[in-house]
């Protein structure tokens, strides 16, 4: 069962900001939040992860609600190599491997 | 090195045929997965091996068998397979522990069943 809902789809222009929307209303105190992304032919690669605070990294930042009921994953300046499927992934309490939902594919216009 | 390399790349095979599926990745990881992603879907978790020991089987088929020689290598062999499960199938291995640990994906292997 996937945790998270998320937009099946989100477009952006290039070179402008993206923010990536994931609900994860039942998420628990101990439950991270992991987002990955697959690009074309490609293995999924990690992005980011966080449990109650934003998190930045050279890749994205993380925005975490303050009831940790929803998130967001901003990418500051999308480009074309950013266009992609993006999942948000609860890892939840204890040792449960990760489970991808359906995720969001983002296009980036030139 | 902080690369999972998955061979073949692509593989053809009839529904009689026996075959492997092999991932290896030298970055010390002690647990490995194996995914089966569908076009256009999400991949799927089949198999979690942790310090080369099977933890997670998700109700796969016994026409898939993983195997764990050792810390680096994982192998899924495929045996009287059906045309549907033809797919990528995506090795993974974690770095740190399940909560925060970062999975790190091979490119996949393309695998048609005739």
């Amino acid at each position: 069962d996937a945790k998270t809902t998320q937009p099946n789809s989100m477009e952006s222009n290039e070179e402008e900001p993206v923010h990536l929307p994931c609900n994860h209303s039942t998420i628990s105190g101990t439950d991270y939040i992991h987002w990955y992304r697959q690009l074309p032919s490609q293995g999924p690669e990690y992005v980011i992860h966080g449990l109650t605070s934003n998190v930045n990294n050279r890749m994205a930042s993380l925005a975490i609600a303050e009831d940790r009921k929803s998130s967001t994953l901003i990418l500051h300046r999308a480009t074309l190599r950013d266009a992609a499927v993006y999942y948000c992934i609860l890892i939840l309490g204890g040792n449960t491997p990760l489970v991808f939902g359906k995720g969001t594919r983002l296009s980036v216009i030139a | 090195d902080t690369e999972v390399t998955q061979t073949p790349k692509h593989l053809v095979m009839g529904m009689t045929n026996k075959k492997s599926l092999k991932c290896e990745q030298h970055m010390g990881h002690r647990a490995m997965y194996w995914y089966k992603q569908k076009a256009k879907k999400p991949p799927e978790l089949m198999f979690v091996y942790s310090y080369e020991k099977l933890s997670i089987n998700e109700s796969v088929p016994s026409r898939f068998s993983p195997e764990c020689p050792n810390s680096s290598l994982l192998n899924l062999h495929l045996h009287a397979l059906q045309p549907e499960d033809s797919a990528l199938y995506l090795c993974a291995s974690m770095s740190g522990s399940g909560l925060t640990g970062e999975l790190f994906f091979g490119e996949g292997s393309r695998l048609t069943v005739l």
